[in-house]
């Protein structure tokens, strides 16, 4: 049973496009992340909810848009997609937003936009 | 604020070499700290982990040790195998507010046999 799966695994679309990934934990966690891995391999946190709540926000181009219908779910929705949003993006929960107990990742959405 | 700066890579090692890969940290308060491993194709997951000064995280022959006099964690293994290659990632939290957890640039560790 996986503990942190993401939907789709790969996704190719065009530029312009809108697009989705959703997340979902089996764990329990309050607290739910989306981060971002570029080309480099750099990894960049883009928002984090705890309890369905909004608690960090990073700077991030308003097209990115997350929900959280609740606790063990957080997707990612993406308007008019770019060029430069082609990315890995992870998603990860916590226990809490200390994060001192470690995150568990899901295995991530390699998105390309052409 | 809060970083991590870790040795860049590529580390290229031969079967039954030992490994250091360096880490340290600039934090607000008083971290918590983690090497994350990332094999081809994967997610990141939790290597080990240190809450506090001194304290040694171990977990599949990996070891580190959290220095607070240096500000360092540097993940060590005394004889890599071809299974290890990964990109290998410090990381660190501070418990106070919303901190999410910061990662180092990564390494990524190659060993043949």
């Amino acid at each position: 049973d996986t503990a942190v799966s993401q939907t789709p695994k790969y996704l190719v679309t065009q530029m312009g496009n809108d697009k989705s990934i959703k997340c979902e934990q089996n764990l329990g966690h309050d607290t739910m992340y989306w981060y971002k891995q570029d080309s480099k391999k750099f990894l960049k946190i883009m928002f984090s909810y705890n309890n369905k709540e909004l608690i960090i926000n990073e700077t991030v181009p308003n097209r990115f848009s997350p929900k959280s219908p609740d606790k063990a779910h957080l997707n990612l929705h993406i308007n008019s997609l770019e060029l430069g949003d082609s990315a890995v993006y992870f998603c990860a929960s916590s226990r809490d937003p200390s994060g001192n107990y470690g995150y568990t990742f899901g295995s991530g959405t390699r998105l390309t936009v052409v | 604020g809060n970083s991590v700066t870790q040795m860049e890579g590529p580390v290229t090692l031969s079967e039954e070499a030992f490994l250091t890969i360096n880490c340290t940290y600039t934090a607000t308060g008083y971290p918590s700290l983690f090497w994350y491993v990332q094999y081809p194709g994967e997610g990141l997951q939790l290597l080990l982990k240190a809450t506090k000064a001194d304290d040694k995280g171990s977990n599949k022959g990996f070891e580190a040790t959290y220095r607070k006099e240096t500000t360092s964690f540097h993940l060590e293994k005394g004889s890599v195998q071809v299974s290890d290659s990964a990109v290998y990632f410090c990381a660190l939290t501070v418990n106070s507010g919303n901190t999410p957890l910061v990662f180092g640039k990564g390494t990524r560790l190659s060993v043949i046999a």
